[in-house]
């Protein structure tokens, strides 16, 4: 059972303009929602994370805009560059008790041409 | 401020043998939670220690299991190999919560012949 649903698989946006990326969740008990960015070869990194007190969220060129009521959150690149093409991942979860534990989105495959 | 740090980066073992793969967390963090990676089913959640007590489990086979020592370092062993566990492991610390500010090492690949 995917509890979150990503798209698109893939994204092919030009440089300089904007890369947005959706997810959407089922569970409502999520209460933390991070993006990851993974370059080939390399662990996932923490780009950005969100909690469902705010609606948006901006840190430099990355934005995630949440909404609580449609259970869907995304992530947008602004003046995206060649150096972004990688893949990200949206995850959630959630904090109270022991569950402890993230469940990813099944991954964008992001590249920003020339 | 060293990040995680994962051992090996690479194996390539041969079905029905055993393996052992070991992640130090960030200074500081107890929590290590470790995750299989594959193209066919992303990131998958297989196990987090947390003070050397296994604290949340994925939906994985008892071949799968864990450990944490008293230093936060965890491992984690793969046995009876199957090629179905070729797979990228990675290992994630965090302070105290898996789920918040969770920061991955580069992984082992591993691979099952």
């Amino acid at each position: 059972q995917q509890q979150v649903k990503q798209s698109p698989q893939s994204l092919i946006v030009q440089k300089g303009g904007i890369s947005i990326i959706n997810c959407a969740y089922e569970n409502t008990a999520f209460d933390y929602f991070p993006w990851y960015q993974q370059f080939p070869g390399k662990g996932p990194a923490l780009l950005i994370a969100i909690r469902p007190d705010v609606s948006e969220k901006k840190e430099g060129r990355f934005t995630i805009s949440f909404n609580k009521s449609a259970k869907q959150f995304s992530l947008h690149i602004m003046d995206s560059q060649p150096g972004d093409s990688a893949t990200y991942f949206c995850a959630a979860s959630y904090s109270t008790g022991t569950a402890s534990k993230l469940t990813f989105g099944t991954g964008t495959r992001l590249q920003v041409t020339l | 401020k060293a990040g995680v740090t994962q051992t090996p980066r690479y194996l390539i073992k041969t079905r029905g043998q055993q393996v052992t793969l070991s992640c130090s967390p960030i200074s500081g963090h107890r929590s290590v939670s470790w995750y299989q990676q594959t193209p066919g089913q992303g990131l998958q959640f297989l196990f987090e220690y947390f003070s050397e007590t296994q604290r949340n489990k994925g939906n994985f086979p008892g071949r799968f299991s864990g450990r944490q020592f008293s230093n936060s370092r965890s491992e984690m062993n793969v046995s009876t190999l199957e090629l179905g566990d070729s797979a990228l492991y990675l290992c994630a610390s965090s302070g105290v919560r898996a789920n918040t500010e969770a920061f991955f090492g580069q992984g082992t690949r591993l691979t099952v012949v």
